[in-house]
């Protein structure tokens, strides 16, 4: 079975400022992907970013960034520069990359708000 | 990324009435839909896990004679919630893996509001 750890409720950052999520995860799978979503007010779910646990780099994906470390089981997001729009929910997930229960298994969120 | 399209977004509804939602993934070809409710304040929980042409899987505690899936096409999926109840009331998301190379993305619909009165 898979469990992600998301400790931060809630956070806020200044506009123009970088804001590290965390999230934390436990599994016995070799193989595995690691996602974050964002979900803003309006409920949809946006991809954001991809790591795969075989992956040797860091995924980037424009102002987000994965700082995955794989020994302490992380996967933390990272946003540059936030964004008033940045204002929403974040979601860290996973997805064991064999077997049959291959289904994305959520954490419980982070709401984060971007201070003006 | 991929699209996926989730209809209605929002609707309200009577008690004891049936609510169907549409899944569609628009450019691209889905064997494998899932459903999610969320309620509020709260992360996803999966539902059901819908399979072209077989029948859909379902989570433990899901009553799958009160959400009926049907995934006759390889860009559709539907639920629907029977004899709706105040209780049903909650956000439903739907959602569909592409395949792109050793990723699999799971992307996801808009998601249907429902209230039942």
């Amino acid at each position: 079975a898979q469990k992600i750890t998301q400790t931060q409720p809630g956070m806020f950052v200044q506009e123009k400022e970088a804001v590290t999520l965390d999230c934390t995860y436990d599994t016995s799978d070799q193989s595995y992907g690691l996602f974050w979503y964002k979900q803003p007010s309006s409920g949809e779910m946006i991809f954001l970013i991809y790591q795969g646990s075989y992956d040797e780099q860091n995924a980037t994906e424009g102002r987000y960034s994965l700082n995955f470390q794989k020994a302490r089981k992380s996967a933390n997001l990272v946003i540059s520069a936030s964004q008033l729009g940045d204002s929403a929910m974040y979601f860290c997930a996973m997805r064991p990359r064999s077997g049959s229960a291959r289904q994305l298994t959520f954490g419980s969120g982070t709401q984060l708000t971007v201070l003006p | 990324g991929a699209v996926v399209s989730q209809h209605p977004s929002r609707v309200i509804c009577k008690s004891g009435t049936s609510v169907k939602i549409e899944c569609r993934s628009l450019d691209f070809q889905a064997t494998t839909m899932f459903w999610y409710r969320q309620f509020p304040k709260q992360s996803l929980m999966l539902m059901a896990t819908s399979n072209e042409g077989s029948k859909a899987t379902y989570e433990q505690g899901v009553e799958k004679d009160k959400f009926l899936i049907n995934h006759a096409s390889l860009t559709l999926s539907t639920l629907t919630v029977t004899s709706a109840h105040p209780e049903d009331s909650s956000f439903y998301i739907c959602s569909a893996r592409v395949a792109s190379g050793s990723r699999n993305i799971q992307y996801f619909g808009a998601g249907t509001r429902l209230s039942v009165l």
